[in-house]
């Protein structure tokens, strides 16, 4: 298995344009997960999905932030418009879930994708 | 509500010396715990787990950790550093019996490995 995939690796960006990140997680985790990186805040999770549909979103910072899973192999984050404080690392991490019986809830990270935001 | 309190932010250890990061977890049920390693401008990946059985759990690169029930500690340890281990370590409890999968983390301890 080729790992969670993510893309762009890098982008940089203006403020105010919009920005979408994509993530192919392992294929038959049944869980996503969506998180932030940066120096001040340390990991931060963002959303979770549970079989594409969307369980907390609780850390989404505001409403410049969507996230979607329109099926199990691909989700997407977007940030519209992008502000300079959004710029960090962010990651996407599948996780078999509890019914994983080897790997219960462990999660299997991306290697992120670094967004900057002039 | 599951936490995970990592008590040390950052740890400075020289080369060879040994080393304990301690990760502290407050749950009403039983859990899973992870410790998780971060290299410089890299993805989080698996150090070791523990999930039932034995409470000293080995993992990768020759670390240890010790899940104790009573002190709801598990504690991250290795005899002898390498520069190389200098990195970001994450503790994680998830629920064990529950439907959540997520996982919650603490806050994270830099190790610093000097020569």
């Amino acid at each position: 298995d080729a790992g969670v995939i993510q893309s762009p690796r890098h982008e940089v960006t203006e403020m105010g344009q919009e920005v979408t990140l994509r993530c192919k997680p392992i294929s038959g985790h049944d869980y996503l997960f969506w998180y932030r990186q940066t120096m001040m805040r340390g990991l931060e999770l963002l959303i979770y999905f549970n079989n594409n549909v969307p369980i907390d979103d609780s850390g989404m910072p505001e409403d410049r932030f969507s996230a979607k899973m329109p099926n199990a192999s691909f989700s997407t984050l977007k940030i519209q418009p992008s502000e300079p404080r959004d710029s960090a690392v962010y990651f996407c991490a599948s996780s078999p879930g509890t019914g994983g019986v080897m790997r219960p809830n462990e999660q299997f990270f991306g290697p992120g994708t670094r967004l900057t935001v002039l | 509500a599951q936490s995970v309190t990592q008590l040390d932010s950052q740890v400075p250890v020289f080369e060879e010396a040994p080393v304990e990061l301690r990760c502290n977890y407050s749950s009403s049920v039983s859990v899973y715990l992870f410790w998780y390693v971060q290299y410089p401008n890299q993805g989080l990946q698996l150090l070791l787990k523990y999930l039932s059985g034995s409470t000293l759990v080995k993992g990768i690169n020759g670390f240890e950790a010790e899940f104790n029930k009573s002190q709801t500690s598990f504690h991250l340890r290795k005899p002898s550093v390498h520069i190389s281990d200098t990195a970001e370590y994450f503790c994680a409890v998830s629920d064990k019996g529950g439907s959540q999968g997520n996982l919650i983390f603490g806050k994270g301890t830099k190790l610093s490995v000097k020569p």
